[in-house]
């Protein structure tokens, strides 16, 4: 089984729609990130939560919103989808550990198209 | 904000040849450096972490350099195979996140 599940895997829905993907881990690590994938871009940091108690905003926050129902799930919500949220989604993890230098792990990806 | 720039884009060479790929970065106030594996339909596989203090890392026929003064992280490939093609992410660490570079993307012709 994989160490950061995310599902599903591929979704495709209409503009307007409320979306939630999902992220779940199981390496026991404290920090979570949601980022996005555009082609030429790179990965962008959309969100990202130290603990069940402390999220925060990235750079691309705007129509997003989270939850992180457990030290182990991370979810992503789109309130109302629009076409230009069409990219791959991923969803990292980290230990906090005492050193900064932890590397982050990545699930698999979410392709999400709207139309 | 950090800039993260990789050249080129795109890469193609023969079969064992040595792949070289470049990765440049604004901001020289990094924690680490990784540099991940992409394959279609696939997440993010870590290959190197090079910590600040560090000049160098490596793993097998990866090695990855970084200069942090001038912004600049080698990647390093001997030998390539055409299981080495695949898009190669830099990210720098600042501040406990990460800022990707758009990859290149490598094809190893058998």
């Amino acid at each position: 089984d994989a160490d950061v599940t995310q599902t599903p895997r591929n979704r495709i829905t209409k503009t307007g729609k409320r979306i939630m993907l999902e992220c779940s881990q199981t390496k026991g690590h404290d920090r979570m990130y949601w980022y996005r994938q555009d082609p030429g871009l790179g990965l962008r940091l959309i969100y990202y939560s130290f603990d069940v108690k402390d999220i925060n905003k990235g750079e691309i926050s705007d129509g997003y919103s989270v939850s992180r129902q457990a030290q182990a799930k991370f979810s992503l919500s789109l309130e109302s989808a629009i076409p230009n949220q069409t990219a791959l989604y991923f969803c990292a993890t980290s230990d906090s550990g005492r050193s900064l230098n932890q590397p982050q792990h990545f699930g698999d990806g979410t392709r999400l198209s709207i139309l | 904000k950090q800039e993260v720039t990789q050249i080129p884009a795109a890469l193609s060479v023969p079969e064992g040849e040595n792949l070289v790929l470049n990765c440049s970065f604004t901001d020289s106030a990094i924690y680490n450096l990784q540099w991940f594996r992409q394959d279609p339909g696939k997440g993010l596989t870590s290959l190197l972490l090079i910590q600040s203090s560090q000049r160098e890392q490596t793993s097998g026929r990866l090695n990855a350099s970084l200069d942090k003064s001038s912004g600049r992280s080698t990647l390093y490939i001997a030998a390539s195979q055409p299981g080495d093609s695949a898009t190669y992410l830099c990210a720098v660490s600042n501040d406990y996140k990460l800022s990707f570079g758009a990859g290149t993307t490598v094809t190893v012709r058998a």
